[in-house]
């Protein structure tokens, strides 16, 4: 298994609330991902990290925001939640050059 | 249209079937492919790995790439209850590009 952690795995909160989701990997995996995923549907890239200091958005446009500070932790933050941030949030985190992505047990996000 | 195509199903088989799960890609570029079992309310997990066309296996499972039609499968054979999951796709071209995904069929295996 995987060695790649998310917390909180559940999220309710209100709207207007700045919330951070945590990820973190103890790979050594340089790359690591987003993905935003409703229940049944498709992975959306949200946001994603080549290394240290390096942040790029994904295919979906989202209004949160991601740091890369330390290899091993890439957070995800977003400012002011609204209820169509509801979702499932995936992190994943590879290795060059095979890109088998390893992916977290998720967070739940509900903002009522 | 999507890079990498997959039939969402749902697809029901009695246990103990040999369940087979496509995917049609167009990005001639692609040369590492891959298969994650998702199940309901979890991460998806790595299941296969392979690099360009042929066969990989690895107990029950068997995954075929045939890069001069574009098409991905993989084999379950003895399908169990515990199958029961969505099965994702996705294929990457090497270097800095990122991995696609196809969007998933959602497979029952029925007692």
């Amino acid at each position: 298994e995987a060695d790649i952690y998310q917390t909180p795995r559940y999220l309710v909160i209100g709207t207007g609330k700045k919330i951070t989701l945590e990820c973190s990997q103890t790979m050594g995996h340089d790359k690591m991902y987003w993905y935003q995923q409703d229940p049944g549907m498709e992975l959306h890239l949200i946001h994603y990290s080549y290394g240290v200091n390096s942040t790029e958005k994904g295919d979906l446009s989202s209004e949160s925001t991601v740091s890369r500070i330390r290899t091993e932790h890439f957070p995800l933050t977003l400012e002011s939640a609204r209820p169509s941030h509801t979702s499932q949030y995936l992190c994943a985190s590879s290795e060059w050059p095979k890109e088998t992505q390893y992916f977290g047990p998720g967070t739940r996000l509900l903002v009522l | 249209q999507k890079e990498v195509e997959q039939d969402p199903g749902p697809l029901s088989v009695p246990e103990g079937a040999i369940v087979s799960l496509n995917c049609t890609y167009s990005n001639s570029a692609f040369q590492y492919f891959m298969w994650y079992r998702q199940y309901s309310r979890k991460g998806p997990e790595l299941l296969m790995y392979t690099y360009s066309s042929g066969n990989k296996e690895d107990g029950r499972f068997t995954a075929q790439v045939d890069k001069s039609s574009k098409y991905i499968s993989l084999f379950i054979r003895d399908s169990q209850p515990s199958d029961s999951a969505t099965y994702l796709c996705a294929a990457h071209s090497g270097g800095y590009q990122k991995v696609t995904f196809g969007t998933g069929t959602k497979l029952q295996v029925i007692p």
